[in-house]
């Protein structure tokens, strides 16, 4: 069974950092690209960022690129999204979706609050 | 500019069908989509890729209730037989190159 779980949120003040991991299981991790969609409160979904399986290829939504870094261990199944410069705006729970073109599995989610 | 567009609400009676629908912006009439469900306070599940030929592939566990259809830019979600676990947002999600990845603003979708 595929499993994702994510983990490393949490409250920070405006301008802070975090680093978000998501731990992949059930498959063969190093196989597929991975990516970071968010949901904002009440709101919908938002891609952030998406890594190839190898990590050659990485991309990044406008309203986090210079900010938000993504990374992955294929030797530990998995994922990061290091984020800087923190805004309110970018509280958030924050997913990791296997996938290339379309997500076919997800994580349950980490909160992200970004508050003075 | 790659846009879907989605009604923010629906709405059916238990053991009825409802055809939700994602519109692709035009130009872009021949993408692909994925549907995905998210039941309140959880995350999103994989429902099924659709093609703009309606064929479509369903992720794993998926009831055969649900089902994807195409007509032009329109991609369509029928569920049939609704149960009150159906009640939830679903999102259509497209790609494409240079633009990435798009969701649709989402529809709510109560089983009354």
């Amino acid at each position: 069974e595929v499993q994702l779980v994510e983990s490393g949120g949490g409250l920070v003040k405006p301008g802070g950092s975090l680093r978000l991991s998501c731990a992949a299981s059930g498959f063969t991790f190093s196989s597929y690209s991975m990516n970071w969609v968010r949901q904002a409160p009440g709101k919908g979904l938002e891609w952030v960022s998406s890594i190839s399986s190898s990590s050659s290829y990485i991309y990044y939504a406008d309203s986090v690129k210079g900010r938000f870094t993504i990374s992955r261990d294929n030797a530990k199944n998995s994922l990061y999204l290091q984020m800087n410069s923190l805004r309110a705006e970018d509280t958030a729970v924050y997913y990791c979706a296997r996938g290339t073109y379309y997500y076919d599995s997800w994580g349950q989610g980490t909160l992200v609050t970004v508050s003075s | 500019q790659l846009v879907l567009t989605q009604s923010p609400s629906a709405s059916a009676s238990l053991g009825a069908s409802v055809k939700l629908t994602c519109t692709l912006s035009s130009g872009h009439s021949s993408y692909a989509i994925a549907w995905h469900q998210q039941q309140p306070e959880k995350g999103p599940r994989y429902l099924m890729k659709l093609n703009s030929d309606g064929s479509h592939s369903k992720g794993d566990g998926i009831p055969d209730r649900f089902s994807g259809s195409s007509s032009g830019a329109e991609r369509y979600l029928t569920i049939s037989s609704l149960q009150s676990e159906d009640e939830a947002d679903y999102y259509c999600q497209t790609w494409g190159t240079g633009i990435h990845w798009v969701f649709g603003g989402g529809t709510k979708l109560t089983v009354l």
